[in-house]
């Protein structure tokens, strides 16, 4: 089975931190992803990656940045959290051009 | 540009009844559609897909949808409901070529028993 593990369940934070979300794949899949998930809302695209060291700005890419090292691993940066960035984080991976996605648990990500 | 509506933010059903969650959908392209299951504190699961073969598409667990082009829409059906089914229900959308998926914004399904 793949797994797709997030660093934390619950995390609090306060404006202006630095905050980072970390992300580890273990199917050697290509493609990774990163969602804020919000009541309505659904899950938003905020980057993507297609390949180390590549990434792509999805659709609320502001306020946030990627890395993207090794290939099994994923992060999300948010340079200076605010608290309009409080929401449910998750990451996703897939293999090629194959459209499944696999989910990670997801983090709770509040900043005060 | 490509969208997706799910038309009831919560449903309610009794056991053993049938489940209905309805979705439309927008897309320049022929899209690939899909159905995404999220239980209580864990990630999300796929249920089913439809990527231009057969238009009523099985999923697991018992759900089945059918993609209906002429009305653009890929609504999820259950005969008969489990107490188990209770999650959020996302109907995500993806264009012909690429990984992108646009999400609906989900469908919360109470079963009551």
């Amino acid at each position: 089975d793949v797994k797709v593990t997030q660093s934390s369940r619950y995390l609090v934070k306060r404006t202006g931190e630095k905050v980072f979300l970390e992300c580890v794949q273990d199917m050697d899949h290509e493609n990774m992803f990163w969602y804020r998930q919000d009541p309505g809302l659904g899950l938003r695209l905020i980057y993507f990656s297609y390949d180390v060291k590549m990434k792509e700005k999805g659709d609320i890419p502001e306020g946030y940045s990627v890395s993207r090292e090794k290939k099994e691993r994923f992060s999300l940066i948010l340079e200076s959290a605010s608290t309009n960035q409080t929401s449910m984080y998750l990451c996703a991976s897939s293999f090629g051009d194959l459209y499944e996605q696999y989910f990670g648990p997801g983090t709770r990500l509040t900043v005060t | 540009a490509q969208s997706v509506t799910q038309l009831d933010s919560h449903v309610s059903v009794s056991e053993g009844t049938p489940v209905l969650l309805r979705c439309n959908y927008s897309s320049s392209y022929s899209p690939s559609l899909f159905w995404y299951v999220q239980h209580p504190n864990k990630g999300l699961q796929l249920l089913l897909k439809y990527t231009s073969a057969a238009t009523l598409v099985k999923g697991i667990n018992g759900f089945e949808a059918e993609f209906k082009k002429s009305e653009t829409s890929f609504h999820l059906t259950k005969p008969s409901a489990h107490m188990s089914d209770a999650a959020e229900y996302f109907c995500v959308v993806s264009p012909a070529a690429g990984n992108k998926l646009t999400f609906g914004g989900g469908t919360r399904v109470l079963v009551k028993p």
